[in-house]
């Protein structure tokens, strides 16, 4: 069973447009995050929910918006998507009192071309 | 604030050779520190962690330990494989109004046969 999984995994599209990026866990974790992943590999917190709560929410332009059905499910939705925002998006999974050890799921690699 | 820097890559080591990863960090209060592995294509993985001061994390061969008076935390492994190839993130955790992992810009390790 995957533990962190996010669809989808490939995501090819124009400048312009409004995409959306799922993530799931089935770790009962009540915290989960979304992370973004250059072409370089450094990576950057975007966003972390807490029991479906906002907390951490870094300088990310507002076409980013993060959504939390439940704390089992944290979406990315992105609008007027640019070609800086080519990247890896990774989302994960902690649970707050295990002093924020993570589980990452495999990633979507968005090409706005 | 926190951050966390890491050696620059790449580094190209030979199968059976020594491995450091060399990883400092700031930080206010007494963060968990931890470090991951990408391998190709994939999601980050939790390699090892430490909690608190003098604590050593270690797993496959991976051992790190958590030096309060020098702020570091260095990758160590004794005979590198050609499957340890991958990136290397050091990376800190605080509670700062929520759990917040602050990656290093990550090493490329590649080992040759």
């Amino acid at each position: 069973d995957t533990a962190v999984s996010q669809t989808p995994k490939y995501l090819v599209t124009q400048m312009g447009n409004d995409k959306s990026i799922k993530c799931e866990q089935n770790l009962g974790h009540d915290t989960m995050y979304w992370y973004k992943q250059d072409s370089k590999k450094f990576l950057k917190i975007m966003f972390s929910y807490n029991n479906k709560e906002l907390i951490i929410n870094e300088t990310v332009p507002n076409r980013f918006s993060p959504k939390s059905p439940d704390k089992a499910h944290l979406n990315l939705h992105i609008n007027s998507l640019e070609l800086g925002d080519s990247a890896v998006y990774f989302c994960a999974s902690s649970q707050a009192e295990v002093r924020g050890e993570a589980f990452f799921g495999q990633g979507t690699r968005l090409t706005v071309v | 604030g926190d951050s966390v820097t890491q050696m620059e890559g790449p580094v190209t080591l030979s199968e059976e050779a020594f491995l450091t990863i060399n990883c400092t960090y700031t930080a206010t209060g007494y963060p968990s520190l931890f470090w991951y592995v990408q391998y190709p294509g994939e999601g980050l993985q939790l390699l090892l962690k430490a909690t608190k001061a003098d604590d050593k994390g270690s797993n496959k061969g991976f051992e790190a330990t958590y030096r309060k008076e020098t702020t570091s935390f260095h990758l160590e492994k004794g005979s590198v494989q050609v499957s340890d190839s991958a990136v290397y993130f050091c990376a800190l955790t605080q509670n700062t109004g929520g759990f917040k992992t602050i990656f290093g810009a990550g090493t490329r390790l590649f080992v040759k046969a």
